[in-house]
This record gives C-alpha cells, sequence and structure tokens, in this order.
C-alpha cells in the first residue's frame, strides 16, 4: 500500500513570499491532518479534514494559512505571506480509524 | 501535568547499550497513547498505540509501557543498535480527540 505522499520536501522562501505544500494520503482515509513541527517541540496540528469538511481548525492562523481538500482526497496548505516563525516541519497525515500514518514533510525555511 | 513531557530530549549511547526514555501525560480523560519513531528525512512510523492501563508492548528489541493511573509511559530499547537512531515520539489522546505530541528524545547510537 502506497503512503502519504507529500510535495515538494524542501522549500526556501523569503519572508512576505507565499508557498503551498501538497498532500495526498493514503487511498480510502477520510481523515486528513496537517502538523506544524517547530524545531525542539511536538508537532502540533493545525487543520483536520473529515472527508473535504473540516473537522478542527481551531489552531490555524487563519490570517496567514489556509488549506483545502477538494473532493476529500488530495490536500493543500498554504501559507501568504510567510513570517520567519513559520520555518518549520509540515507534516501530512490520514487515517482510517484511530491510527494516524505520517508523510515525510515539507521542511520550509523561511529567511 | 497539562502538556506532553518526554525525557531525556536527547540521548547517546554505544551500540548494545539497553536505554529507556519516559512520557509523562495528563492522567484524567485517557483515550490512548501512540509512540511513534522519526528517522531523519523519512515519515514518523508508528510503533505502539496502547489503550489500557498496565498495558505491555512489544515490538523485536523495542517495548512499552503504560500507567494510566500516575500518567506515564516507558519505551526501552534492548541492545541498541545504530539503525535505532532517531527522534522517538509520544502523542496522547484525551477522550478520542486529536493528539498531542511530545517533543520527542533524540536517540543517537554510535557503532
Amino acid at each position: 500500500e502506497a503512503g502519504v505522499a507529500q510535495s515538494p520536501r524542501y522549500k526556501i522562501i523569503e519572508k512576505r513570499q507565499s508557498v503551498a505544500f501538497w498532500c495526498n494520503p493514503i487511498s480510502g482515509h477520510a481523515t486528513l491532518y496537517w502538523y506544524q513541527q517547530i524545531l525542539g517541540q511536538g508537532p502540533k496540528l493545525l487543520i483536520q479534514f473529515q472527508n473535504n469538511g473540516v473537522v478542527d481548525d481551531s489552531q490555524l492562523p487563519k490570517d496567514r494559512f489556509s488549506a483545502e481538500r477538494l473532493k476529500g482526497v488530495d490536500s493543500t496548505l498554504k501559507i501568504q505571506p510567510a513570517k520567519l516563525e513559520d520555518s518549520a516541519v509540515y507534516l501530512c497525515a490520514s487515517s482510517l480509524r484511530d491510527e494516524q500514518y505520517f508523510g515525510p514533510g515539507t521542511r520550509l525555511t523561511v529567511t | 501535568i497539562l502538556n506532553v513531557e518526554q525525557s531525556p530530549q536527547s540521548l547517546h549511547v554505544q551500540e548494545g547499550d539497553s536505554t529507556n526514555f519516559t512520557c509523562s501525560f495528563p492522567s484524567s480523560n485517557f483515550y490512548a497513547l501512540h509512540w511513534y519513531r522519526w528517522e531523519t528525512a523519512k515519515s514518523p512510523e508508528a510503533l505502539f498505540v496502547m489503550t489500557l492501563n498496565g498495558d505491555e508492548k512489544k515490538k523485536g528489541r523495542i517495548s512499552a509501557t503504560l500507567n494510566t493511573k500516575e500518567g506515564y509511559s516507558y519505551l526501552y530499547i534492548k541492545g541498541s543498535q545504530p539503525e535505532d537512531s532517531a527522534t522517538y515520539l509520544c502523542a496522547f489522546r484525551e477522550n478520542n480527540n486529536d493528539m498531542r505530541f511530545g517533543a520527542g528524545t533524540r536517540l543517537t547510537v554510535k557503532p
């Protein structure tokens, strides 16, 4: 079974620029998550989708971050404009029941 | 304890040593405790899901115990190998809600 795919794997941008990340979950997994992992901290949930509906986006900084999951499959996470403190690894995960399966993440560096 | 805490933050051991680390979590409203192994540039990999007080799980040389009444879980690695080098994350779930991650223990095994 193919795992969770993410792209790009690495991205370097300047502050105030925009960036987008893509996630393709495991086929058949209804729930999709985006996490932000800042160096030295644990992953923090940004947004959770159930099919194409948002279940929880309470920790998503909505003034600059947006996410969508069209057709309940792939998802994109966008940051516009980026700040220095957005430098982190962005992890996507999907689940069918209790266990979450993670992608390899996108490492974002904002200079 | 309000947050999920892991100790130590980092650990360096020699090949063949046995080691263990701790995950502490809130002891109320427990639903599940997850352990993940995260190797650099790879996806976090699920090791264990623990749900019952007194649970002990084993996977090869790695094992874990759970005490929900006092709010801690131990991860043990017997006879560490260089390929065990990774960050070990625990995540606490309260009442089937979102996973709250600790900051991880970074293990380095020297040949």
